[in-house]
C-alpha cells in the first residue's frame, strides 16, 4: 500500500528555475527519504531527514519535514537539464522499518 | 565499484517458466530487499532480509521465493511466471533497518512474461 503521495505528478520548468515537489504520508515515521530515478535506471538516494529534524540541505537540495502535517517538500534550486528525472519520497515507519513509496513526481527541465 | 549488482538486465519468459534474478552487494549491508516497479506506481516490496539466513515477506510476495545464504547475495526466484509479473525489478540494500541509512539500488531487471 502506498503511504507517500507526491504532488505534483509532473512538473515542467525552465533551466535555472527552482523546482518544488511535495510528499504527504499517513502514519508515524522514523525518517523520510528522497530518491531520484533517471529514465530506465535504478534509484539514487538523495537525502534522508529524520523525524526530529525540520530542514536539511545537500548542495542544491533543500528538504523540509512537517510531522504535524505529515508532509515534506523537496526544493531543487537553480535547476539544470541533468535534473530531469522522476523523484520519489519514501517513509520508514517507526515500528515497522519498511520503506513505503509514493508514485513519484516526473520533473522535466527545459533548456 | 562498490554497490548492488543485478543480473540479468533484461529477460523474456514464457508463461509457466521459472527463473532466478540475481542480486549481490559488496558493502557488507545487513538489509537487502526486492521491489517491483510498475508504471504509475511506487515501488512495492516483494521480500526482504535483515541478515543472512533470515527472510520475510513484503507487500506482494505471491509467486516469488527468496533465500539469503550469505550476506552478499539475495536471489529472487519466480516459481511459475505469469503475465502479471511483467515489471521492472529492483534489488536494494541498506546498512541496517532503523539505522537512518539510505538504500542503495541496483540498476534493475526488466522482465517480460509472454
Amino acid at each position: 500500500s502506498q503511504q507517500g503521495e507526491e504532488d505534483p505528478q509532473a512538473l515542467s520548468i525552465q533551466e535555472g528555475e527552482n523546482a518544488t515537489m511535495n510528499c504527504s504520508y499517513k502514519t508515524s515515521i522514523n525518517n523520510l527519504q528522497w530518491y531520484r530515478q533517471n529514465s530506465g535506471r535504478g534509484l539514487v538516494h538523495l537525502i534522508l531527514i529524520r523525524s526530529n529534524e525540520r530542514e536539511k540541505h545537500s548542495g542544491r537540495l533543500r528538504v523540509t519535514l512537517d510531522t504535524s502535517k505529515k508532509s515534506s517538500s523537496l526544493l531543487i534550486t537553480a535547476s539544470r537539464a541533468a535534473d530531469t528525472a522522476s523523484y520519489f519520497c519514501a517513509t520508514e515507519g517507526d515500528s515497522n522499518y519498511q520503506l513505503i513509496w509514493g508514485a513519484g513526481t516526473k520533473l522535466i527541465i527545459k533548456p | 565499484n562498490a554497490g548492488v549488482t543485478q543480473t540479468p538486465k533484461f529477460q523474456v519468459l514464457k508463461t509457466g517458466q521459472s527463473m532466478t534474478l540475481q542480486c549481490a552487494q559488496d558493502m557488507n549491508h545487513e538489509y537487502m530487499s526486492w521491489y517491483r516497479q510498475d508504471p504509475g506506481m511506487g515501488l512495492r516490496l516483494i521480500h526482504y532480509s535483515v541478515g543472512a539466513g533470515i527472510t520475510d515477506q513484503g507487500e506482494v510476495p505471491n509467486g516469488y521465493n527468496v533465500s539469503r545464504s550469505t550476506t552478499e547475495d539475495f536471489p529472487l526466484r519466480l516459481l511459475s511466471a505469469a503475465p502479471s509479473q511483467t515489471s521492472v525489478y529492483f534489488c536494494a540494500s541498506s546498512y541496517q533497518q532503523g539505522a537512518n541509512y539510505g538504500y542503495t539500488f541496483g540498476s534493475g531487471t526488466r522482465l517480460t512474461v509472454v
